[in-house]
């Protein structure tokens, strides 16, 4: 149980274009998702909260308009990386609370690899 | 002095013995800790999950958190190659944020 799927899981893109990630919680409902941002040997860095049906909340210094986070179901959210510039490739990694289970248990997607040329 | 310290490693053990991780931090507010282990090009996958202070055994895996030194412990006993992994401490003040370390990187040698 509690499995977190995300698509693509590697994306090549070009700078200017955007590109959109869906994360999804395959055998549970969650009504809060995170997504983070990891660079090669260093730790998960939460970028924004998402809640269904709600607006996004960004953490200090990520764009909002950059990074647009859409919360539509209990099961979906996605993150659209608008213009992409070469300094967004990173590792994205979305995950979920388990609705009903420990306060602050997440359980995580396997990451999203984004190269922007 | 960040939130929390973890030793990037990396570690190495041969096959069979103990592996100890640990984790410090410095805020008094976190109450529930995570020990995540991530493999290359992966998501972290949560092992184990405790609230507040004490011991928490599951398989080969046992969690300690001791609050009062803000300290927490993971070993893995038996230790397999297949354990070799990034192994992330997470903790929170039941906020929906976590705070990781920076992982520990773990060789298992067969």
């Amino acid at each position: 149980g509690a499995v977190v799927s995300q698509h693509p899981s590697w994306v090549i893109c070009k700078s200017g274009t955007s590109v959109k990630i869906e994360c999804r919680s395959l055998d549970f409902q969650a009504t809060t998702m995170f997504w983070y941002r990891q660079f090669p040997k260093q730790s998960l860095m939460l970028m924004a909260t998402s809640n269904e049906g709600s607006k996004a909340t960004y953490e200090q210094g990520v764009e909002k308009d950059k990074f647009l986070i859409n919360h539509a179901s209990l099961t979906l959210s996605t993150l659209t990386v608008t213009s992409a510039h070469p300094e967004d490739s990173s590792f994205y990694i979305c995950s979920a609370r388990l609705r009903g289970g420990g306060l602050d248990e997440q359980y995580f997607g396997p990451g999203t690899r984004l190269t922007v040329t | 002095q960040k939130e929390v310290e973890q030793d990037p490693g990396p570690l190495s053990v041969p096959e069979g013995a103990i592996v100890s991780l640990n984790c410090t931090y410095s805020n008094s507010a976190f109450q529930y800790f995570m020990w995540y282990r991530q493999y290359s090009r992966k998501g972290p996958e949560l092992l184990m999950y405790t609230y507040s202070s004490g011991n928490k055994e599951d398989g080969r895996f046992t969690a300690q958190v001791d609050k009062s030194s803000k300290y927490i412990s993971l070993f893995i006993r038996d230790s397999q190659p297949s354990d070799s992994a990034t192994y992330l401490c997470a903790m929170s003040a039941g906020n929906n944020r976590l705070a990781f370390g920076k992982g520990n990187q773990v060789v298992v040698i067969p």
